[in-house]
């Protein structure tokens, strides 16, 4: 299957600073990606779609200034933390689609887990 | 809306046990139904699909079989192993969604030797 890769795994910052973090798709062009954040416990929540050369798009309450997003290339969507704070802390995960006819599965990368102090 | 139910867990389970996690859904037009697995402190993986009502899809073990008449995609494994251990999401898509998934609550499965 098509695979997905995230970068990094882990990070660990403090309050105030900024962290981005990596999506690829490593087999595939990927005209469309998804990031999703999942709490402890629960299901996975949109966040936005991220389309290769063009502005994301944000779920309803998710803040474009706080989540910067970034869709480069066709294989790389980065998503940028900005001014992280505590309750910022989560598991994010990033998602794609291969360009096939029909085609709705999504892969999905591995997760990052971000820990704000 | 488009949305997904799946049965509340943590469900628990002897080896070689019988699995069934419900998963029934609402949605317009036609949509694809997945199982997605998350082990411990991983993402995502795709357990199964279908794509068109009556589509059975079967991965590892496990199978699904989408129907229209009940809306559901109940998943279901005749002889659980303790590597099934996980959380397990059902999820839609349509193309009106323009690719979102939309995701049930998930069900932890823990499977005792």
């Amino acid at each position: 299957g098509a695979v997905v890769s995230q970068h990094p795994s882990w990070v660990i910052c403090k309050s105030g600073t900024s962290v981005k973090i990596e999506c690829r798709s490593l087999d595939f062009q990927a005209t469309t990606m998804f990031w999703y954040r999942q709490f402890p416990k629960q299901s996975l929540m949109l966040m936005a779609t991220s389309n290769e050369g063009s502005k994301a798009t944000y779920e309803q309450g998710v803040e474009k200034d706080k989540f910067l997003i970034n869709h480069a290339s066709l294989t790389l969507s980065t998503l940028t933390v900005t001014s992280a704070h505590p309750e910022d802390s989560s598991f994010y995960i990033c998602s794609a689609s291969p360009p096939l006819a029909g085609s709705v599965t999504q892969y999905f990368g591995p997760g990052t887990r971000l820990l704000v102090l | 809306g488009d949305s997904v139910t799946q049965m509340e867990g943590p469900v628990t389970l002897s080896e070689e046990a019988c699995l069934t996690i419900n998963c029934t859904y609402t949605a317009t037009g036609y949509p694809s139904l997945f199982w997605y697995v998350q082990y411990p402190g991983e993402g995502l993986q795709l357990l199964l699909k279908a794509t068109k009502a009556d589509d059975k899809g079967s991965n590892k073990g496990f199978e699904a079989t989408y129907r229209k008449e009940t809306t559901s995609f109940h998943l279901e494994k005749g002889s659980v192993q303790v590597s099934d251990s996980a959380v397990y999401f059902c999820a839609l898509t349509s193309y009106n969604q323009g690719g979102k998934l939309i995701f049930g609550q998930g069900t932890e499965l823990s499977v005792k030797p």
